[in-house]
């Protein structure tokens, strides 16, 4: 089975903060996803990579940097944390078509 | 236009009816189609793949594809109250792990027992 395993289920953390969001994968794959979903905006996605210490900005990179230093773990970093970047994160892999999810990390922002 | 759409809902039926989603698209290029299914505070959990047209069947569900009319379906039959989840469609242009996916905004179903 694929495994895709994010460091944190919840997190809270202060306006300005540095956040750093795990991702974690078993499958030895290239393409390593994170998007966030919010309601009525479905999901976006923010940066991806398709190798080791390679990145693409996704659809709204703004606030958000990424690190892979490791083919097995792709970082979401959110430089400095602001309430509208609440919102639930989902790092995915993506095999020969399908993406494969892990179980998200719900982020609040206070 | 969106290049994806899909119906948000709410949808709400009795246990053991049939369930049809539905999700248009604009680009012709897709040529994969995926159904998700999201449990509340979970992850998607891929359910279905079908590549170009036609249909796919996988126990109590059913995928379809409709390319001339860039239109995909996903039906289930004999609905369960453990269905009640959100279901997204997915689609890609082409085959290989470079291609992102294309998603739409997801259904809210519930089955009620």
């Amino acid at each position: 089975d694929v495994k895709v395993t994010q460091s944190s289920r919840y997190l809270v953390k202060r306006t300005g903060e540095k956040v750093f969001l795990e991702c974690v994968q078993d499958m030895d794959h290239e393409n390593m996803f994170w998007y966030r979903q919010d309601p009525g905006l479905g999901l976006r996605l923010i940066y991806f990579s398709y190798d080791v210490k390679m990145k693409e900005k996704g659809d709204i990179p703004e606030g958000y940097s990424v690190s892979r230093e490791k083919k097995e773990r792709f970082s979401l970093i959110l430089e400095s944390a602001s309430t509208n970047q609440t919102s639930m994160y989902l790092c995915a892999i993506q095999g020969n078509t399908e993406a494969f999810f892990g179980q998200g990390t719900r982020l609040t922002v206070v | 236009q969106k290049e994806v759409e899909q119906d948000p809902g709410p949808l709400s039926v009795p246990e053991g009816a049939i369930v049809s989603l539905n999700c248009t698209y604009s680009n012709s290029a897709f040529q994969y189609f995926m159904w998700y299914r999201q449990y509340s505070r979970k992850g998607p959990e891929l359910l279905m793949y079908t590549y170009s047209s036609g249909n796919k069947e996988d126990g109590r569900f059913t995928a379809q594809v409709d390319k001339s009319s860039k239109y995909i379906s996903l039906f289930i039959r004999d609905s369960q109250p453990s269905d009640s989840a959100t279901y997204l469609c997915a689609m890609s242009r082409s085959g290989g792990s470079n291609y992102k996916l294309t998603f739409g905004k997801g259904t809210l179903l519930t089955v009620n027992p």
